[in-house]
């Protein structure tokens, strides 16, 4: 199994910041990495696929980088509806995996 | 638009079987383009991989969990199952039925997920 550990747990920012998140694996996943957004009450939602790539509809301020072991999301300017929990996770021959999550919180 | 609905009981016996269907609308489950998954949450807890179902049966469970579940699929009826048995407390979670698109190695279309609660 590949761990994924995220960090930091909580990411204290205020608007208009700029918010970077860490994924780290316990193991080379190449670029086999996605994102999700994970709002209260509501279903995950994919923002990047393939560690760089963004899904349909998600906004330019979302970026994502990295390969084998060490991951980065990078919102480059904090808006009120990106405060929310942030997950990564990895599919790769050791199976399917989540990081334990960001929460992005307003400071 | 792709469309994923779950749907079950939201309370189980300890010791019983938690049996979901997500039913999926606006596309067709037969295809090799995607795994037909299921993930839950615990409460105040990250995201679990269950396992997935490809459209020709063949499946793919959690280790963690392999001895306890089965998914299946009824393309026919456009819908897919997990059952999970042996149930705890510790089973008391959201559980989510998803699409994973080979393509993007990701999750791209959720349900909207279903409580379900294990207790006597």
């Amino acid at each position: 199994e590949v761990v994924l550990t995220q960090f930091p747990a909580t990411l204290s920012l205020s608007p208009g910041e700029r918010a970077t998140l860490s994924c780290r694996a316990s193991r080379s996943v190449s670029t086999y990495l996605a994102w999700y957004q994970q709002k209260p009450g509501q279903a995950p939602r994919l923002l990047i696929y393939y560690a760089s790539n963004r899904a349909t509809g998600v906004p330019a301020r979302f970026s994502g980088s990295g390969s084998g072991t060490d991951f980065t999301l990078t919102i480059s300017s904090l808006e009120p509806e990106d405060f929310a929990i942030y997950y990564c996770q990895q599919r790769s021959n050791w199976g399917l995996t989540f990081g334990g999550g960001t929460k992005v919180e307003i400071k | 638009h792709v469309q994923l609905q779950e749907s079950g009981p939201g309370l189980v016996k300890p010791s019983q079987t938690l049996s979901l269907t997500c039913t999926v609308s606006g596309g067709s489950m037969n295809s090799g383009d995607y795994y037909w998954s299921w993930i839950r949450q615990r409460p105040g807890k990250g995201l679990e991989w269950i396992g997935y179902i490809y459209y020709s049966g063949n499946t793919y469970y959690n280790p963690s969990l392999q001895s306890r579940v089965t998914i299946s699929v009824d393309a026919s009826k456009n819908q897919f199952s997990v059952k999970l048995n042996a149930v705890t407390a510790a089973d008391t979670a959201v559980y989510y039925c998803a699409r994973l698109t080979i393509a993007v190695a990701g999750f791209d279309y959720w349900g909207q997920g279903t409580p379900v609660t294990v207790s006597s």
